[in-house]
Formats: structure tokens, sequence, C-alpha cells
């Protein structure tokens, strides 16, 4: 079992609508991070959250500590939101801090 | 973003020669990483560094090594490539441990023929 999974693996959707991206951990954890990437594009940090929820403009992250889950809504989404979409979770292992990358989530937005 | 730095973008070498990429900042940031991106897998962690000339290995350390003079640069070098080496590779720094985001480069597109 990875020790981090996200679902769906691929997800299409119209422009406008709602979407739901999950990420779900095995270990303990200190943070936990989203990431966005475009197509032959680089990385971009959108949210780094340990607790409860964060916004930032049409995106939302959430976290349940206790169930090892965290979700990424996307509102009223745009073609530019297609990209994808990578969960990583941190933890200390003896003197540093490890961080598992998740194998992320393929999303496109049809206009 | 500006603050951080990945050169060269692309490089195509053949089988059995160093290779060396750099990582540079600005932002004066401590922690500095090197991750490779393959189809299937998610980013794995080659290397890491803490601080000037303190670096310690990551999960897939074998065929890399790593040097750190300078807060600003960050030195990943293939030893000696190999095919199962051709992969993207981004840098990526942070203010600090655990709560802390991640900046990502640009990434470097490898290919050993």
């Amino acid at each position: 079992k990875n020790e981090v999974e996200q679902s769906p693996q691929n997800l299409t959707a119209q422009e406008g609508e709602f979407i739901t991206i999950n990420c779900s951990y095995s270990v303990g954890i200190s943070a936990l991070h989203w990431l966005q990437q475009h197509p032959g594009g680089g990385i971009v940090s959108l949210f780094m959250l340990s607790s409860g929820k964060k916004k930032h403009g049409r995106l939302i992250a959430t976290i349940n500590i206790q169930e090892k889950h965290s979700s990424l809504h996307i509102t009223a989404s745009h073609p530019r939101d297609s990209a994808v979409y990578i969960c990583a979770v941190g933890y200390v292992k003896t003197s540093y801090d490890k961080v598992i990358f998740g194998p992320g989530t393929s999303l496109s937005v049809i206009p | 973003d500006a603050g951080i730095t990945q050169s060269p973008r692309h490089k195509v070498t053949e089988t059995g020669t160093p290779v060396t990429l750099r990582c540079h900042q600005t932002e004066n940031h401590r922690y500095m990483y090197w991750y490779r991106q393959d189809p299937g897998h998610g980013l794995r962690l080659i290397h890491y560094s803490y601080g000037v000339k303190d670096t310690d290995k990551g999960e897939v350390s074998d065929g890399y090594s790593v040097s750190r003079s300078k807060t600003e640069d960050f030195l990943l070098t293939l030893e000696s490539a190999t095919s199962s080496q051709t992969s993207v590779y981004f840098c990526a720094i942070r203010q600090g441990a655990l709560n802390y985001g991640y900046t990502f480069g640009s990434g470097t597109r490898l290919t050993v023929v």
C-alpha cells in the first residue's frame, strides 16, 4: 500500500463544475502540501496545512487528521485549472523531515 | 519563480559521461532539495541539504552526488550517466523544515542516450 494515495487518478470536467480531488495517507504527519503542475511546466505550491481548512481564490483545501484524509476543491472550474495536482505529506523521520509525494491527479477542464 | 533557477533546462548526454545540474537561489533559504520525476512515480528525493556543506541522501541517491559550498548554490552530479537516469529533475527550496512550504525550480529535462 502506497503511503500517499490520490483519487481520482484522472479527471475530466466541464467548465464551471465543482471539482474535488482526494488524498489519503497512512502515516502520522506534521503537514500536508498541495502542489500544482501545468503540462510541461514547473511545480507551484498551492497550500500547506496541518489542520482545518484553507482557501485561496477558487481553491479550498481541507484536512482531517483523525481520518488521515485531505481534499482539494476547485469551485467554478476553468480550463486554466487543467494541470496535475499533487498531494504530499511531511513527517519527522529521525533528524530530518521526510516528505512523501503522491502520484498526482491529472485534471482536464473542457470549455 | 524568480527566486530559484535551474540550469540547464534541457540536456542530452551520452551514457558514461559525468553531468552536473545547478540550482541557484536568491532567497537565502537554508534547505535545498533535488528530486527526480518519472512517469508512474511521484517526486522522489535524491539528496537534500540543510546548510552549507551539510548534505544527506534521499531515497534514490545511488549514482548521484551533491555539493553545497555556498548557501545559494546546490549542485547535483551524475557521476557516470546511465539511461535509467533519464528524467526530469527538480530543485526545491524551503525556508525551514517541517511546516514550511516549498518553492520549486522550473526543472531540468535530462536525456541519457
